[in-house]
């Protein structure tokens, strides 16, 4: 598609509980990127992809968070045992070879 | 550590004129220089990019690069209300197509009719 591709939109899980997101990016694009938004305009990187593998993750806190993108399925993110402090709004992004990144419309994850 | 610093603001502008938003950043590798606008609760919107030394102009936006000074600005002319958002400057690395972007904390702009 034309659109990067993010749902849900809106996720709601207890403390402890698991919380997945999915990203389908723009058709021809080879370059996946997840960040997430916390307190209005702070964007923190959390990983990349190129195609299916993984080319940077040094955002990732690894302990509890994990990322696949795999061929012929949309992109996902995975939360396990999510914390008050993962409360954001996650955003996906797709480019190709050093185009700029365009977005989606994120998923807002609220952790009760 | 990358870096990208930016004026929070807010800044107030009055309509019809010309609004200016810096940023910068501490990568001197650093290759592509972008620009983003975002409205409250929305995602963010590609307005500019640039690569190369000086001005690149688009409609009523213009980028600036410095890369010397590693300093990029953003005009935007005959400011609108519409306008009024959040500006991100955002920069990419030279590790190639998957170098993800590094983000202000944006500059919260305010056109007043």
């Amino acid at each position: 598609g034309e659109e990067v591709a993010q749902t849900p939109k809106h996720l709601v899980r207890g403390e402890g509980q698991k919380a997945k997101l999915y990203c389908a990016p723009i058709k021809g694009h080879s370059y996946v990127f997840w960040y997430q938004q916390v307190l209005k305009n702070e964007f923190k990187f959390l990983i990349s992809f190129q195609n299916e593998n993984v080319f940077d993750e040094t955002g990732m806190p690894k302990e509890r968070f994990s990322a696949k993108c795999l061929p012929n399925s949309p992109c996902s993110l995975e939360i396990q045992a999510t914390k008050l402090e993962d409360s954001a709004v996650y955003f996906c992004a797709s480019s190709q070879w050093f185009s700029p990144l365009h977005f989606g419309n994120g998923t807002r994850l609220t952790v009760t | 550590q990358k870096e990208v610093e930016q004026n929070s603001g807010p800044l107030s502008v009055p309509e019809g004129a010309i609004a200016s938003l810096n940023c910068t950043y501490s990568d001197r590798g650093s290759q592509s220089f972008f620009w983003y606008r975002q409205y409250s609760g929305k995602s963010p919107e590609l307005i500019m990019f640039i690569y190369s030394n000086g001005d690149k102009e688009d409609g009523r936006f213009t980028a600036q690069l410095n890369k010397a000074s590693q300093y990029v600005s953003l005009l935007i002319r005959d400011s609108q209300p519409s306008d009024s958002a959040t500006y991100l400057c955002a920069v990419r690395g030279s590790g190639g197509g998957a170098d993800g972007l590094t983000f202000g904390k944006g500059t919260h702009l305010i056109i007043q009719p």
